[in-house]
């Protein structure tokens, strides 16, 4: 089972704040990605990449920068963060060829107050 | 409007019934589909895939897929309490690395 390493597993921001989410994956898969899981719209993708120092964006991208530092890392920053990102945050990976399943990490739950 | 729309939101089976949950795309360009579990306090894992128009049979799980109106089902027989959690619906393009999801349906199993 391939491991994805998400962190912190818990982050509690004020308005404005700055917010790196973390991600690890120790299997070789190419491809990463960031989702938010919100009730009712179910997962959404942010940004992915394809390997590192690649960045795509996504389906709901504002407010988010990402960026691939290595085939294992992958980081999310909320740099002006606002209430509306409050949410539960998912990283996945995959080998990233057609069809792959995604292998998620445990999630990290941001409140932005 | 969400391209993949799942139903029903939510949905309560006696231990050892059936359970059919929907999913309908919107979207012609989506092809391949998946189905995802979450249990609480876990990311998602992934349940079974489906690409051909047909039945697939994995266990207990069977999926359906009709590519024409776009329709894949998911039926869970002899349903078990370990069952209950949040099912997710997921397709993609022909390009493939990138899924869009359902907003879920949450399955309850009744001891």
């Amino acid at each position: 089972e391939a491991a994805v390493t998400q962190s912190p597993r818990n982050k509690v921001t004020v308005t404005g704040g700055n917010v790196t989410l973390s991600c690890r994956q120790t299997n070789s898969h190419n491809y990463m990605y960031w989702y938010r899981q919100d009730t009712g719209h179910g997962l959404r993708l942010i940004h992915y990449s394809y390997g590192a120092g690649n960045l795509q964006i996504g389906d709901v991208p504002d407010g988010y920068k990402a960026t691939r530092t290595t085939q294992e890392d992958f980081f999310l920053l909320l740099e002006l963060a606002s209430p509306s990102q409050t949410s539960l945050y998912f990283c996945a990976s995959s080998e990233g060829r057609d069809n792959e399943r995604l292998f998620f990490g445990h999630g990290t739950k941001l409140s932005v107050l | 409007q969400q391209k993949v729309q799942q139903s029903p939101e939510s949905l309560s089976v006696p231990e050892g019934g059936m359970a059919s949950l929907n999913c309908t795309s919107s979207d012609r360009n989506f092809q391949y589909f998946w189905w995802y579990r979450q249990h609480s306090g876990e990311g998602p894992k992934a349940l079974m895939s489906i690409f051909s128009d047909g039945d697939k049979k994995e266990g207990r799980f069977t999926a359906h897929l009709n590519k024409a109106s776009l329709h894949v089902s998911l039926h869970i027989r002899d349903s078990q309490p370990s069952d209950s959690a949040l099912y997710f619906c997921a397709a993609s393009d022909n390009a493939g690395a990138k899924l869009t999801f359902g907003g879920g349906t949450r399955l309850t199993v009744r001891p």
